[in-house]
């Protein structure tokens, strides 16, 4: 059973178009994550957040940001996306109980921007 | 501040040989660590983690890791190696206070398994 969705798993965009990628959870864990992993890189935080407290890396672009409106879901908005930003975007989660430290991760979302 | 660092970047081995996947780490502080896997197009997958506890740690798939204080060291083996198991492996590790805080990856190591 798919406990982190995200959708879409493949997003086409235009140059400057937004586009918003969604992620759910079903194991209501409090911390959820977004990570940008561009192609052979390793995955690279762009925030979180601790149940409701958003916390940005401080070298995430102000292009991108992200909502959280209840615990099971949360999205990332790229406002104007640039060649640059084609990636793959992982959404995870982790609880801050017994299992502290582990990251589930979505299946991912692949965007491409022309 | 962490740092991971994954001393080979692809790793070609046959089926049915033994493999050693290499993870260094820097920390100032302890931590927890973890192999993740990535198959292509897809999400990460947890294969284990070290948090406490005996060194030898057993994962899924047959894989396992020791973890070296000494050496920071957290390296991956499998004894015998199929061919599903081509895929990147992640070293990560995170600090024990403040967990919910950033996971720090190594760069990846691509496993290339041939027949």
């Amino acid at each position: 059973d798919a406990m982190v969705i995200q959708n879409p798993r493949y997003q086409v965009t235009q140059f400057g178009k937004p586009v918003t990628l969604s992620c759910s959870q079903t194991l209501n864990h409090n911390v959820m994550y977004w990570y940008q992993q561009k192609s052979s890189q390793a995955p690279k935080l762009l925030f979180h957040y601790y149940d409701k407290d958003f916390n940005n890396e401080a070298d995430t672009p102000d292009n991108f940001q992200s909502r959280r409106p209840n615990t099971s879901f949360c999205f990332l908005d790229i406002r104007s996306p640039g060649l640059g930003d084609a990636a793959m975007y992982l959404c995870a989660t982790s609880d801050t109980g017994t299992r502290a430290g582990e990251l589930f991760f979505g299946e991912g979302s692949r965007l491409t921007v022309l | 501040a962490q740092s991971v660092t994954q001393l080979d970047s692809q790793v070609p081995v046959f089926e049915e040989a033994p493999v050693e996947l290499r993870c260094n780490y820097s920390s100032s502080v302890s931590v927890y660590l973890f192999w993740y896997v990535q198959y292509p197009n897809q999400g990460l997958q947890l294969l284990l983690k070290y948090l406490s506890g005996s060194t030898l740690v057993k994962g899924i798939n047959g894989f396992e890791a020791e973890f070296n204080k000494s050496q920071t060291s957290f390296h991956l083996r499998k004894p015998s190696v199929h061919i599903s198991d081509t895929a990147e492996y992640f070293c990560a590790v995170r600090p024990l206070r403040g967990s919910q805080g950033n996971l720090i990856f190594g760069k990846g190591t691509k496993l290339s398994v041939k027949p």
